[in-house]
């Protein structure tokens, strides 16, 4: 099973609402990933996570706070977001962090 | 930043046609990956080159390395429509907090039927 597969694929939510973005892989991959994909603009990474360690956080702010509760999943937890932070999220998974990644299909993100 | 630039921005061609995407980064790597991205879908591997290599072949897919110039190319033989998306290289820099994988700007590819 190569797929990564995310939770909603679609979701709306208000500026004051508390809502989860979910992330799932059975490669058995010890590397996942969280980017913010903006249109016509490249994806760009959020955070990673290395044997269910958080290993990087790239100065994201504290209303994005991830959450790895094993091997195999990826929560990204969301409250009080932006207007500005509309955009498609993006989960990865690989062997390691810098081998190909697999990608899932995105969750599009709309903050109204 | 070690972020790779592709040029061109934008290609449209015809159907049968080859397409050759370029990407230049800035500091040394490990390996160079390219990518693919139909409109709002998630990202598609397609090859690794790593550093040590100048070409690779997968298929219909030709990537070169020039380390040297810190560049790289990727060509698509006889396209075809559904090869339309968007392709990103991205490089891999290390820091003492971890690795990961910075992506370039992209090219969109519209091959036309």
């Amino acid at each position: 099973d190569t797929e990564v597969t995310q939770t909603p694929k679609h979701l709306v939510m208000g500026m004051t609402n508390k809502k989860s973005l979910k992330c799932e892989q059975h490669m058995g991959h010890r590397a996942m990933y969280w980017y913010k994909q903006k249109a016509k603009k490249p994806p760009e990474l959020m955070f990673v996570y290395s044997y269910e360690k958080l290993s990087i956080n790239e100065s994201v702010p504290s209303r994005f706070s991830p959450e790895c509760p094993n091997s195999s999943l990826l929560n990204l937890h969301l409250h009080a977001l932006q207007p500005e932070d509309s955009a498609l999220y993006l989960c990865a998974s690989s062997q390691g962090p810098t081998l190909e990644q697999y990608f899932g299909p995105g969750t599009r993100l709309t903050v109204t | 930043s070690q972020q790779g630039e592709e040029d061109p921005q934008a290609l449209s061609i015809q159907e049968g046609e080859n397409a050759t995407m370029n990407c230049s980064y800035k500091t040394s790597i490990n390996n160079l990956q390219w990518y693919r991205q139909n409109s709002g879908r998630g990202l598609v591997h397609l090859i690794l080159i790593r550093s040590n290599e100048r070409e690779k072949h997968s298929g219909r897919l030709r990537v070169t390395l020039d380390t040297s110039k810190k560049s790289s190319s990727l060509l698509i033989t006889a396209s075809r429509a559904a090869d339309t998306a968007s392709y990103f290289c991205a490089t891999d820099w290390l820091e003492t907090s971890g690795s990961r994988l910075t992506f370039g700007e992209g090219t969109q590819l519209t091959v036309n039927p």
